[in-house]
């Protein structure tokens, strides 16, 4: 079992619904989460991080966690053109970041 | 400087030819982090330098794989006698010490291709 994973998708979605991406992960003493969104040939941006239980907002993003069920998520919503990219959901252990494998997401117009 | 800055952007290289990669952290971040991105993947951790200090070099594959960070700042991996399977983007990631919840800057990445 890897450590984090994610659904490799693509995910599809029209312009303006929410898109709702997910993540697991197995070592159950994490306690920081991270979302990075990677364009075609670019380096992983930060999105959010996370490290209480629920639901954190920042603009059109929220991420959820919920560390009993050792799950987090990224919502985005009113998803546009430019959101379609590949999200990086990372655990930190330690001071490392581990990450998934990434969901493509597509958003059409 | 205002980013994480990596050299080579390209690196074409004979197989077993040895290659230096380079990063240039943002001023100031103490930790220091190598991944290693295969196509379609997510980046795989290779080792973290807190300072001059490498601290953790669980993830790197073998030990043609070295890396050093002599003064604390600039760092250089180095892969001996590559091999096909070196062929991956390697990424260069720096943060600050003592945040418990921040992320880390990631450099634009050395694309390794072994011929």
């Amino acid at each position: 079992q890897k450590e984090v994973e994610q659904n490799s998708g693509p995910l599809s979605v029209p312009e303006g619904a929410i898109a709702s991406l997910n993540c697991t992960y197995s070592d159950r003493g994490s306690q920081s989460f991270f979302w990075y969104r990677q364009y075609s040939g670019k380096s992983p941006e930060l999105i959010m991080f996370i490290y209480s239980n629920g639901d954190k907002e920042d603009g059109r993003f929220t991420a959820q966690l919920n560390k009993a069920s050792q799950y987090v998520s990224l919502l985005i919503r009113d998803s546009q053109p430019s959101d379609s990219a590949t999200y990086l959901c990372a655990v930190r252990n330690t001071d490392k970041l581990i990450f998934g494998t990434g969901t493509r997401l597509q958003v059409f117009p | 400087g205002a980013g994480v800055s990596q050299s080579p952007r390209y690196k074409v290289a004979k197989r077993g030819q040895d290659v230096a990669l380079r990063c240039d952290p943002i001023s100031g971040h103490v930790s220091l982090f190598w991944y290693q991105q295969a196509l379609g993947q997510g980046p795989e951790f290779l080792t973290y330098f807190q300072n001059e200090a490498q601290l953790d070099k669980s993830g790197l594959p073998s030990d043609r794989f070295f890396a050093e960070r002599p003064e604390g700042s600039v760092s250089t991996l180095k892969i001996q006698r590559t091999q096909q399977e070196d062929s991956a983007v390697y990424l260069c990631a720096s943060g600050p010490s003592g945040r418990p919840g921040g992320g880390y800057t990631f450099g634009s990445g050395t694309r390794l291709t072994v011929v």
